[in-house]
């Protein structure tokens, strides 16, 4: 059974930083699309950024460009969000989330339990 | 405002079947797979449908997608106390080079 575990949520102030990780140990990492979905309190999903397996190819929503980064080390079986300059509207659960060659090819896709992201002073 | 549209809320009976609707575009829907999440409170969303109609193992039958141009739809047939939970479509949209999501359907069992 393929099992994603996000780490690195907390509390933090408006205008921090936090550094969110997934980690994949029994996934076939390398050849996965990694990506992050976050959900607000009382909220629908929201799709955040996605990596192709390579790095080769890297995609935000607008709501988080030019202040959060999507990085994975392949060697690791892992994937990172590194997300600065926080606002209150960033509290959410962020969930990672992997597909094999990305959603066009319509393969199914595993999800982990979340970790919660507070942004409160 | 989500980029897939859902209708809110749906009900249903035991033993009845309800469908719930999601409509995109042709930058989205028209042109990729959909997929479906189920979600209970406090879990993380559960992979009902891919590719449009496809179910991963372990899921009931009960559960079936179809997609016709820009909408999509789910069913589920034989409703169950246990369905009482909110209902997610997404796709991949080619315009906006992201993953786009429905507000979510809650289905209430009466």
């Amino acid at each position: 059974e393929v099992q994603l575990v996000e780490s690195g949520g907390g509390l933090v102030k408006p205008g921090g930083s936090l550094r969110l990780s997934c980690a994949a140990p029994g996934l076939n990492f390398s050849s996965y699309s990694m990506n992050w979905v976050r959900q607000a309190p009382g909220k629908g999903l929201e799709w955040v950024s996605s990596v192709s397996s390579s790095s080769s190819y890297i995609y935000y929503a607008d709501s988080v460009k030019g202040r959060f980064t999507i990085s994975r080390d392949n060697a690791k079986h892992s994937l990172f969000l590194q997300m600065d300059s926080l606002r209150a509207e960033d509290t959410a659960v962020y969930y990672c989330a992997a597909v094999t060659d990305g959603y066009n090819f319509g393969d199914p896709d595993y999800w982990g339990q979340g970790t919660l992201v507070t942004v409160s002073s | 405002q989500s980029v897939l549209t859902q209708s809110p809320s749906a009900s249903g009976t035991p033993g009845q079947r309800v469908t719930i609707s999601c409509s995109g575009s042709s930058s989205n829907i028209g042109v990729n797979y959909v997929y479906w999440y189920q979600q209970l409170p406090g879990t993380a969303p559960k992979l009902l449908i891919y590719r449009n109609n496809q179910r991963p193992s372990g899921v009931p039958d009960r559960f079936s997608g179809s997609k016709s141009g820009t909408s999509a739809s789910l069913a589920i047939s034989g409703l169950r106390s246990e369905d009482d939970a909110y209902y997610y479509c997404a796709a991949w949209d080619d315009s906006l080079s992201g993953r786009v999501f429905g507000g979510g359907t809650k289905l209430t069992v009466l």
